[in-house]
């Protein structure tokens, strides 16, 4: 079947970096996406990965591993409008995305 | 990326009644998702709504309960018809401009049944 992977909750503090991870397991793959969504808000996109490797974009960065099944979502100099929970989703072959259950992510001052 | 226009942001409707839900995007776009969103989990697709043809439904989810139309390429209506307390959710519009592109979302409409 296919599947998700990420951690419910994770919390950090203000200025540090933060590694939020995404395992799946999809029939096919046209790649790998991580969104963003405030409380009450929809989700917004953060990042697309296809190939293997790191793709930066300002404070955050998503690297991918194919053969890993493997993803991640970094987020460096942590603010607190950075609370929010974060969804990973594969697109599988058929060009549909799977969708993970989310990571809270909670930062403290 | 295109703008999503959703419309109601919220309604708050009785039990027995049916709201239809609209989405207008400016540019075309290839696909047009819906989604629901129950408090605090992920989001649960509903259909991909089809231009011209009857939506295709995820396990779950039936025509007579969620009708969905798309006349166009920049429009499409989801109804949540005879609604329970059950319905209460967050419905999501969501498209794609093409088939490997992220999906783009509209701001959801907070459905609360009473």
């Amino acid at each position: 079947g296919q599947n998700i992977d990420q951690p419910t909750e994770m919390t950090a503090t203000e200025g540090a970096i933060v590694q939020i991870n995404c395992t799946y397991q999809t029939s096919g793959f046209n790649g790998l996406f991580w969104y963003q969504q405030h409380a009450g808000e929809a989700p917004t996109f953060l990042s697309y990965n296809v190939l293997d490797g790191l793709e930066e974009k300002g404070r955050f960065s998503s690297f991918l591993s194919r053969s890993k099944g493997y993803s991640y979502l970094l987020l460096k100099e942590l603010q607190m409008k950075d609370s929010a929970s974060y969804l990973c989703a594969a697109m599988d072959s058929n060009y549909q995305l799977i969708w993970g259950a989310g990571t809270k992510l909670i930062i403290k001052p | 990326s295109a703008v999503i226009s959703q419309k109601p942001s919220r309604d708050i409707c009785q039990r027995g009644t049916s709201l239809t839900i609209q989405c207008q995007v400016d540019s075309q776009v290839t696909m047009m998702f819906w989604y629901r969103q129950q408090p605090g989990q992920s989001l649960t697709l509903i259909a991909t709504a089809n231009q011209g043809s009857e939506a295709t439904y995820e396990s779950g989810f039936v025509i007579d309960k969620f009708p969905i139309s798309r006349p166009n390429l920049t429009f499409s209506t989801l109804t949540v018809s005879n609604m329970s307390p059950e319905d209460s959710s967050i419905y999501l519009c969501s498209v794609q401009i093409r088939e490997n592109s992220p999906l783009h979302f509209g701001n959801g409409t907070r459905l609360t049944v009473t």
